[in-house]
């Protein structure tokens, strides 16, 4: 089945840029999209971005342009870069598919199933 | 931005007893949402899609409603293992999720 394990520093100074890897296992990184999603410490969750499997890229307009994400194919990864951290970006980041399922004849993407995800802290 | 509204934030029931949970969309959805479950320290887990479909290997107690604005999240009998949060979230628009209802056990 699809596996998806997070990495990346636990730790990341206020200013500078977060990145993260999401490695993927049981599938290849050319079936699916692949998204993040952000959890700050006790708090819901809020969706960052998504890559298709062409490249394609959408992201949360919240996040004002400071994200990025990016497919490695030949490693089956794909990352995430946040710039210009600050506080509010302190969180459990979460990799996930975006898995296509069909009903009444039609078919939607959803985020299924999720790394385990990875506690990042923005330190001052 | 479309917001889901969840409620209520905490529900206590015991084993055995039925939990309904409600989320509401800002705007129409028409049938796309979906819900997870997500315990300490875990990953969510998808359970329901487009509102009333369930995911591969979840247990029929689950089931949902709902389309347009409103929506349900059914237990019809508790076990155990249930109690955790629960998120609703819609890609009708982009991407939103609840702010979650926290299923406790009474």
């Amino acid at each position: 089945q699809v596996q998806l394990q997070e990495s990346g520093p636990g730790l990341v100074k206020a200013s500078e840029t977060l990145s993260l890897t999401c490695t993927v296992s049981g599938a290849s990184i050319s079936t699916y999209y692949w998204g993040w999603i952000r959890q700050p410490p006790g708090k819901g969750l809020e969706w960052i971005g998504y890559i298709s499997y062409s490249g394609s890229t959408n992201y949360n307009l919240s996040l004002k342009s400071r994200a990025i994400i990016s497919v490695e194919t030949s490693k089956n990864q794909f990352s995430l870069k946040l710039s210009s951290v600050t506080a509010a970006d302190t969180a459990v980041y979460f990799c996930a598919a975006l898995r296509g399922y069909c009903s009444g004849g039609s078919c939607g993407n959803w985020f299924d199933p999720w790394g385990q995800g990875t506690l990042v802290t923005v330190s001052s | 931005e479309i917001v889901l509204t969840q409620s209520p934030a905490t529900l206590s029931l015991s084993p055995g007893e039925r939990a309904t949970l409600s989320c509401r969309a800002s705007q129409s959805v028409s049938r796309y949402l979906a819900w997870y479950q997500q315990k300490p320290g875990q990953a969510p887990r998808l359970l329901i899609y487009d509102a009333s479909n369930r995911a591969t290997g979840i247990p029929v107690r689950f089931s949902g409603s709902g389309s347009g604005s409103d929506f349900t999240l059914t237990i019809s009998s508790l076990e155990p293992e249930d109690f955790a949060v629960y998120y609703c979230q819609q890609r009708s628009n982009s991407y939103t999720f609840g702010q979650g209802t926290k299923l406790e056990i009474k």
